[in-house]
């Protein structure tokens, strides 16, 4: 199966730091996904990307697409504590039958 | 409009145990995937279907199956179960495509003891 790989696996930073983390995929996927995780809850979705180059933003998140079409990125801005929880990214290409989902980013937000 | 519902919440079987897990979609959404996530790990796709149709299937033993109702509600179940079965099991909805934006459950937690 398709292997996405995310880094860092863990973060622990000060609350009003900026945050990045990306995802790098073994294929070229025509769909990104970023989710964020809280302990025992379903996945919300953060951000979808369609489109290479594209850069979206959510409040004080912003994702890109690669222009690879291989790797993500997401970065939070001046980070709160209720941005604590894992962050996953997820793909897919046009004719494929699922999503492949990172290892996960675990975020820890120090007040 | 509702998010997509899973029922029960939790669950504690023994091994060997038969296990039926519901989901709901998003009012609207044809397309249902179930995934299975094992504590540390992200979610691993187990079945996609869309419009009562199976198409898609990961890397899981038959004691695993699903299906799919006239009104997009899905059941996955699993049989004899095993130890290794124990995981928050999710449950995806999207509008048409597989490869549409997935919007996840709560999922259902299961304890195979």
């Amino acid at each position: 199966g398709q292997q996405l790989n995310q880094s860092p696996q863990s973060m622990f930073i000060q609350e009003g730091e900026d945050v990045s983390m990306n995802c790098t995929s073994s294929s070229i996927f025509n769909t990104w996904l970023w989710y964020k995780q809280d302990p025992g809850e379903g996945p919300v979705l953060l951000i979808a990307l369609y489109k290479a180059g594209e850069l979206t933003s959510n409040g004080r998140l912003t994702a890109q697409f690669g222009i690879t079409r291989k790797d993500s990125f997401l970065n939070i801005s001046a980070s709160i504590p209720s941005d604590v929880g894992i962050y996953f990214c997820a793909g897919t290409f046009d004719t494929g039958n699922q999503f492949y989902f990172g290892t996960g980013t675990s975020l820890t937000v120090i007040p | 409009d509702a998010g997509v519902t899973q029922s029960p919440t939790h669950l504690i079987k023994t091994r060997g145990q038969h296990v039926t897990l519901r989901c709901s979609p998003i009012s609207g959404h044809k397309s249902v995937s179930w995934y299975q996530q094992v504590l540390g790990q992200g979610p691993q796709f187990i079945f996609q279907y869309y419009e009562k149709e199976e198409r898609g299937r990961g890397n899981f033993p038959d004691r695993f199956s699903a299906r799919q109702f006239p009104n997009y509600s899905s059941e996955l179940n699993v049989n004899a179960l095993l130890l290794g079965d124990s995981a928050l099991y999710l449950c995806a909805s999207s509008w048409r495509r597989v490869t549409d934006t997935q919007y996840f459950g709560p999922g259902t937690r299961l304890t195979v003891l």
